[in-house]
This record gives C-alpha cells, structure tokens and sequence, in this order.
C-alpha cells in the first residue's frame, strides 16, 4: 500500500540550477495534485492534473512547469531555480473533481523538502 | 471566492483535558470541509470530512468536528488529549464541483503530559 510517493525526499540546488520532482500514485486516481508548504501559509497549490492528458494552473505556478506522464506519474519542474523556491512540495491525488466527487479527501505524499541556495 | 480561517497558530492543552481546534470557512454554496493533520517529515493524513446533514462529525484516531452553518465554523474537537496528538492541524474547504482544496495557514496543537 505505497499511495503517493515522492522522490526525491530531499534535495539542495543551486540557484539556476533545474530539477524534477516525481511524483507516483498507486490508487488509481485520476487527479493529481503539486502543492508547496511555506512556514505561516499553508500549503497553496501550483499545479493540478484533473485527468490523464489535462494540466492547469493553480494559485502560485509561477516558475515551475509540470506533466501528466500516464495516469500514475505526475512530475513539477523547475526549470531555473530560485531561493524564492525553497519550500516543501506535496503531491496529492484524488478522485477526479467533478460534484459527484466533491466531498472526496486528497491523499498526500510525504513530501520533498528543496533548499535553493 | 473560497476561504479558510484557522485563528490559532498554536493550542496548548494539558493530556487528559479536552481540545478544540478552530476553523472558519467561507464558500458560495454547499462546503466541503476536511480536517488533516500533519506530523514532523510527513505529508498530511485525511482525519475526517463534512457529511452533509451530520453536525457532529466523527473520524480517525478519536477526533470529531463540530459543523456550525450559520457561525460557517468547522471545529476539530477530541474529548481527552493525548500526548500523541501533537502535530499541525490543517482545515480545508472545497466548493461543489471544485477542483482543488484550500487550506488554511494551519494549527500546531502541542499536548502536555
């Protein structure tokens, strides 16, 4: 019973420098979510898949990009890091969102932890 | 636009005592509420969700939530602390229909022994 699972589960850049961030899901889902947790802010989400082949913005997506590799695997990448991104980032899945879904809880991974230095 | 108020940084509570976590949330229509909570190097964990015509709502690990319509709260409630029980506190909301959750800034519950 994997869930989610993120990896890698920590790493430090350097400022510039890129990186993906691989996400796995085991439950069948079809949406699949990148958060990133900030101290005092919650977590605040930056890019959604709601199904296979679909991808689009949430509140912070500025200097990351994602994809939708199969149903299973959802990867969030930066592109030119910044010490602006340091920050943990979550993947989650769920069922796809639709208002027969609505009250379904996401499922969390447990996280990458990235310093950009 | 949707929202989620958790008033609280931190709860201190004594082990044995009651606790209540608050949250404070506003949608446009029907809410979808979530409570998680998150312990150190760990993702969050689904503790229980908002069933619609159940005020008192019961979930994982011997917590409940108080749903109040017209006071838009959703507070986490535990009838006897445990040490245990420390950790961060997430509230979270969907609209119907919504694609994605929105969190509030989170609540550190620290219980005492």
């Amino acid at each position: 019973n994997a869930g989610v699972t993120q990896t890698p589960k920590f790493q430090v850049l350097k400022t510039g420098q890129s990186m993906t961030l691989q996400c796995a899901q085991d439950m069948n889902h079809n949406s699949m979510y990148w958060y990133r947790q900030d101290p005092g802010m919650g977590l605040r989400l930056i890019y959604y898949s709601a199904s296979e082949g679909t991808t689009d913005k949430g509140e912070v997506p500025n200097g990351y990009n994602v994809s939708r590799l199969n149903k299973r695997e959802f990867s969030l990448r930066l592109e030119s890091a910044a010490p602006s991104q340091t920050s943990v980032y979550f993947c989650a899945s769920g069922f796809e969102p639709s208002k027969d879904y609505s009250n379904q809880p996401q499922h969390f991974g447990d996280g990458t932890r990235l310093s950009i230095l | 636009a949707q929202s989620v108020a958790q008033p609280e940084d931190q709860v201190n509570v004594a082990e044995g005592n009651p606790l209540t976590v608050k949250c404070t949330y506003s949608v446009s229509g029907n809410p979808y509420l979530f409570w998680y909570v998150q312990y150190p190097n760990r993702g969050l964990q689904f503790l229980l969700k908002y069933i619609t015509g159940d005020n008192l709502v019961k979930g994982s690990y011997g917590f409940e939530a108080e749903f109040n319509k017209s006071q838009t709260s959703f507070h986490l409630k535990k009838p006897s602390a445990l040490v245990s029980d420390s950790a961060l506190y997430f509230c979270a909301v969907r609209d119907y229909g919504g694609t994605a959750l929105i969190f509030g800034k989170g609540t550190t519950l620290s219980v005492s022994s």
